[in-house]
């Protein structure tokens, strides 16, 4: 069945240090991959998407590229910041943008960043 | 509404209990799913709406779950008989019609639900 892996937490860096946090994934398809990123007190938002492979998807300084050879889409940013403490989520669907399938998702990493 | 609207936002209760959650989707998604994050876990698929289809039941755990949909709005996971496992955050989402660029979710804040 279809699968996410990601790095394990918490992740604690300083302010303006690089991040990266690891996915990979399995999949039975061609999978859509996203990342999900949750504030404290707040639901899960998408932070960014990619649907095929070498897209690379972008928002708030985030970046991930959709590795087909490694199976992966690690989440990067080149200088963090205390409002990017939260928990943030990898996860893919299979199937075409209209098709009935559900997100599976990884297990969270929790990002703390210190001022 | 303006986003996916859930609750209660905290529900304590007594092992052996009935309970009831509610998620109000946004208006115009037609797609309506349920997920449960237990403590240290990824997120577990639940159930699946998708208009008036059959609903997608394949990540319940056991059938002291269930869920329906009226009107294909608002959506009702009840839990009978509840367990201290079933202590989880549930998480409800929804998606625009199919071919409508449907496949980002939204999610609401979630449910934490705790069995005593």
């Amino acid at each position: 069945g279809d699968s996410v892996t990601q790095m394990e937490g918490p992740v604690t860096l300083s302010e303006e240090a690089f991040l990266t946090i690891n996915c990979t994934y399995t999949a039975t398809g061609y999978p859509s991959l996203f990342w999900y990123v949750q504030y404290p007190g707040e639901g899960l938002q998408l932070l960014l998407k990619a649907t095929k492979a070498d897209d690379k998807g972008s928002n708030k300084g985030f970046e991930a590229t959709y590795r087909k050879e490694t199976t992966s889409f690690h989440l990067e940013k080149g200088s963090v910041q205390v409002s990017d403490s939260a928990v943030y989520f990898c996860a893919l669907r299979v199937g075409t943008s209209g098709s009935a399938r559900q997100l599976t998702f990884g297990s969270g990493t929790q990002l703390t960043v210190l001022p | 509404g303006a986003g996916v609207s859930q609750s209660p936002s905290n529900k304590v209760t007594e092992k052996g209990k009935d309970v009831e959650l509610r998620c109000d989707p946004i208006s115009g998604h037609t797609a309506l799913y349920w997920y449960r994050q237990s403590l240290g876990q990824g997120l577990e698929f639940l159930i699946y709406f998708q208009g008036n289809s059959a609903p997608d039941k394949s990540g319940l755990p056991s059938d002291r779950f269930s869920a329906e949909r009226t009107g294909g709005s608002v959506s009702t996971l009840t839990i009978q008989r509840t367990q201290q496992e079933d202590s989880a955050v549930y998480l409800c989402a929804s998606s625009r019609p199919r071919g409508q660029g449907a496949s980002e979710a939204f999610f609401g804040q979630g449910t934490r639900l705790t069995v005593v």
